[in-house]
């Protein structure tokens, strides 16, 4: 069905929580990432997963960690969020790489207060 | 490093009227980048609306279109009679086949159509 779905679509914590964000996709697709988005900049990235147990950091990964145990599912994890976090969270996939084509989840809106 | 501008905040175009969105890139590459043009209609995720690996050639879909000038480093998006249903953000990206998983993304262009 092509498709990648993220879980939750909107998520409220207090700064100090961990926050778990989810993400699969139904196209055994090999390379997955995690990306987030402020207001006024493009979509930095925080990690790549090429395929199982096998994960790289991106530009950004301070203060995150990953999870890839399933090729259909990568998780993020954060651990004791800050506010600094808040942000909107995107997931991608690609068969190969992203010089190919990434296709996107809908994202999940994080807000740490 | 590889960086991507793009024409910043909203741009605000009536229905039928034409419209274009610039995108320039830098890269320190010696080899010439990929171009994507992606963009994420409300409520949905990112997709890609069109690619260009080619210097020279041109993409299109959807009644867009955007031609990779290695002259002038740019990968406009035109099109030329927008609907109130084009409302969405379009990001310019590219990437490398040497680097392809490092994917370079400008920072979005809001387009509100009028009707």
């Amino acid at each position: 069905d092509m498709k990648v779905t993220q879980m939750p679509r909107y998520l409220i914590k207090r700064m100090g929580e961990n926050v778990l964000l989810e993400c699969g996709q139904d196209m055994s697709h090999e390379t997955m990432y995690w990306y987030r988005q402020d207001p006024g900049l493009g979509l930095q990235l925080i990690y790549i997963s090429y395929d199982v147990d096998s994960n790289s950091e991106g530009d950004i990964p301070k203060g995150y960690r990953v999870s890839r145990k399933k090729r259909e599912h990568f998780s993020l994890i954060l651990d004791s969020a800050k506010t600094n976090q808040t942000s909107v969270y995107f997931c991608a996939s690609s068969a190969g790489t992203g010089a190919e084509r990434l296709f996107f989840g809908h994202g999940t809106k994080l807000s740490v207060l | 490093g590889d960086s991507v501008t793009q024409t910043e905040g909203q741009v605000t175009v009536s229905e039928s009227k034409s419209l274009i969105i610039n995108c320039t890139y830098s890269t320190t590459s010696i080899a010439y980048p990929n171009l994507f043009w992606y963009v994420r209609y409300p409520g949905e995720g990112l997709q890609l609306l069109l690619k260009v690996i080619t210097a020279g050639q041109k993409g299109s879909s959807r009644g867009f279109e955007a031609t990779y000038n290695k002259e002038t480093t740019s990968f406009h998006l035109q099109k030329a009679s927008v609907q109130e249903s084009d409302s969405a953000v379009y990001y310019c990206a590219l990437a490398h086949d040497t680097n392809a998983y490092k994917v370079i993304f400008g920072k979005g262009t809001h387009l509100h159509v009028l009707p």
